[in-house]
């Protein structure tokens, strides 16, 4: 039972433009959501976050939105570099963090 | 600067053969998991520790043991290595509670033939 999806396994962009990246949740009961970034041949890295009480956190050129009552999450890299070219993974959190299964990201320079 | 660090990073066993993999962090965190990546299946969660001698069940611990003897060490072993568990495996940590940013290792690639 995944309760963390991420719908799209790659996505492509140009260099400039903007990246969404979509998650969606089964369980109401999360409660901190986080995006992390990974490189090849390395362990993930925290990238940013939001609690179940906010909408909205910004950081830089990320940003990441939660919608509580369609159980959905989004992030937003403007603008897009080639150096964000890597797998995104959604996370959700209660008592233990559940992923999703990563969307890879390529950004054309 | 180490973080998490993960030994092996590569292995090949063969079914049945038995191995442990060690997690080690410098950053005395109180908690630390071990996670592992299958295709198409994102991360998940094996094993957690919330303090030095404390071990718990994640999602899929069938197969594993873990034991967490010193606060910066947290080990995975497989006792009788099975083809199904061919996989990365990563190990985290994180200051407390397990919302809070996970720190990851770069990972052990592990093959059972």
């Amino acid at each position: 039972d995944q309760q963390v999806k991420q719908n799209s396994p790659s996505l492509s962009v140009q260099e400039g433009r903007i990246s969404i990246l979509n998650c969606d949740y089964t369980n109401s009961m999360f409660d901190y959501f986080l995006w992390y970034k990974k490189y090849p041949a390395e362990g993930p890295t925290f990238l940013i976050s939001i609690s179940s009480i906010k909408d909205k956190n910004e950081d830089g050129r990320f940003t990441v939105f939660l919608n509580k009552s369609a159980k959905h999450l989004s992030l937003h890299i403007v603008p897009s570099q080639p150096g964000d070219s890597a797998v995104y993974f959604c996370a959700a959190s209660n008592n233990d963090m559940r992923f999703g299964a990563g969307t890879r990201l390529t950004v054309k320079p | 600067n180490a973080g998490v660090t993960q030994t092996p990073k590569f292995r090949v066993l063969k079914t049945g053969q038995s191995m442990t993999l060690l997690c080690a962090q410098d950053m005395n965190h109180e908690y630390m998991y071990w996670y592992r990546q299958d295709p198409g299946m994102g991360l998940r969660l094996i094993h957690y520790s919330v303090g030095e001698g404390t071990t718990a069940k994640g999602e899929v611990p069938d197969g594993y043991n873990v034991s967490r003897l010193k606060k910066q060490n947290f080990l995975l072993g497989l006792e009788s290595a099975a083809p199904s568990q061919t996989s990365v495996y990563f190990c985290a940590s994180s200051y407390n509670r397990p919302n809070q940013p996970q720190h990851f290792g770069d990972g052990t690639r592990l093959s059972i033939l």
